[in-house]
């Protein structure tokens, strides 16, 4: 079975410009999860999708940070304009139910961002 | 707001022993946790989840345990080998949404061959 696939792996880019990282989930996983984990510091939770819909995004800073799930497959997170605090690396996740069941979550490699 | 809390943030002991990996947490109306591995590079790997209405949970070397009404789940991994280094992460959720999802900071563990 394949993983979680995420894309690119590192990414180098100055503050102001705009970054984008995709991720394919494992097939047939309704949710798809986004965090951020910043060095030192465990992974928060920016946004679930299920399916196509957006379930929860509460923590994801809409001012900057924008993604989707496009026929409740493959998504991309997209950060315009960067700022040097968003250094760190992005983590996709996949599972078949949901975070309110006992539902294992396979996460992708991530894809490590740093802001120059 | 729930808080999570590992201790030790690094542990490092030679291969064979036993250890114990301990989480904390500040809010008892939690409908799971998890305990999940992280290799340098990689993403996380589930290990164990506890609901909230277990008491442990048994894979292979590794049991966890959860006292709900203490606040506490600890992570023992019995005759530890050099493939076991790595950062343990536990996790709670409390319900709601995105913010429910609370991460601790990790133990870093080293098994010295």
């Amino acid at each position: 079975e394949a993983g979680v696939a995420q894309s690119p792996r590192y990414k180098i880019i100055e503050k102001r410009q705009s970054v984008a990282f995709w991720c394919n989930p494992i097939s047939g996983h309704a949710t798809l999860y986004w965090y951020q984990q910043i060095l030192g510091q465990g992974p928060k939770l920016l946004i679930q999708f299920q399916n196509n819909g957006v379930v929860d995004d509460s923590q994801l800073p809409k001012d900057r940070f924008s993604a989707e799930r496009l026929k409740g497959v493959d998504s991309t997170l997209k950060i315009q304009p960067a700022k040097l605090e968003d250094s760190a690396v992005y983590l996709c996740a996949s599972s078949p139910l949901g975070l309110a069941y006992p539902d294992t979550q396979y996460f992708g490699p991530g894809t490590r961002l740093t802001v120059l | 707001k729930q808080e999570v809390t590992q201790i030790p943030a690094a542990l490092s002991v030679p291969e064979g022993e036993n250890l114990v990996l301990n989480c904390s947490f500040t809010d008892s109306a939690i409908y799971n946790l998890q305990w999940f591995r992280q290799d340098p590079g990689k993403g996380l790997t589930s290990l164990l989840l506890i609901q909230s209405s277990q008491r442990e949970q048994t894979s292979g070397r590794l049991n966890a345990s959860l006292d709900k009404s203490s606040g506490r789940s600890t992570l023992y991994i019995a005759a530890s080998q050099p493939g076991d280094s790595a950062t343990y992460l536990c996790a709670v959720y409390s319900g709601g949404g995105a913010d429910g999802l609370t991460f601790g900071k990790g133990t870093h563990l080293i098994i010295q061959p």
